[in-house]
């Protein structure tokens, strides 16, 4: 079975500060896939990223910048220099072969808010 | 229009109501999904088409009826719901399912549609 934790419900941090949101998978797949997407409060979730079992390099995206470690288990997201327009819901997810259908098992999600 | 779109955005209706929740994408995917959104839970995987056919049924409750007439558009009938069915249903489409290709799809979800059950 898949499992996605995203321990923080809610991160309240004022613009400018730098942000990670924490995620941590369990999976018996060998090959598996891992996303971010973001959901604003128009309610669409938004492709962030997506990084495969065997590509653990870190990756940067302007502000944004996630730490995949398997050792830990981990696919964690940072938001340097937030602004307020992060503010969302932030959710963690995964796939696996074995889920087939593309069935993405998603975390509990993240509230992020950005304030002045 | 563009990416997925989903009408009604909100929808109130009494238990003894039948309504239908509608997806529409212009992206030329080729699967699309049903999840359902409730507060403080994981996003539920319900429904996943693919070329028009039904791929996955998360046993879900009958009073659910999916209908996929074609490759862009996507139903979910509702009938006889419960006051716990109130949620936003997300609709989402891929090009390919998971299993078909070398890599994780991504999906592309709508704004969802809001419902309430009273």
């Amino acid at each position: 079975a898949q499992k996605v934790t995203q321990a923080q419900t809610e991160i309240s941090v004022v613009e400018k500060e730098d942000v990670t949101l924490d995620c941590v998978y369990e999976t018996r797949d060998t090959t598996y896939y891992l996303f971010w997407y973001k959901q604003p409060p128009s309610g669409e979730l938004v492709f962030l990223i997506r990084r495969n079992s065997f590509d653990e390099q870190n990756e940067i995206s302007g502000r944004y910048s996630w730490n995949f470690q398997k050792s830990t288990s981990s696919f964690n997201f940072t938001i340097t220099a937030s602004q307020v327009v992060d503010s969302a819901v932030y959710f963690c997810a995964l796939s696996g072969l074995t889920g087939g259908g593309n069935k993405l098992t998603f975390g509990t999600g993240t509230q992020l808010k950005v304030e002045l | 229009e563009t990416g997925v779109t989903q009408t009604p955005r909100h929808l109130v209706m009494g238990m003894t109501n039948k309504k239908s929740l509608k997806c529409e994408q212009h992206l030329g995917h080729n699967a699309m999904y049903w999840y359902k959104q409730s507060a403080k839970k994981p996003l539920e995987l319900m429904f996943v088409y693919s070329l028009e056919e039904r791929v996955e049924n998360n046993s879900v409750p009958s009073r659910f009826s999916p209908e996929c007439p074609n490759s862009s558009h996507l139903f979910l009938h509702l009938h006889t719901l419960q006051p716990e069915d109130s949620a936003l249903y997300l609709c989402a489409s891929s090009q390919g399912l998971h299993s078909e290709s070398s890599g994780a799809n991504v999906l592309t979800f709508g704004a969802g549609s809001r419902l309430t059950v009273l």
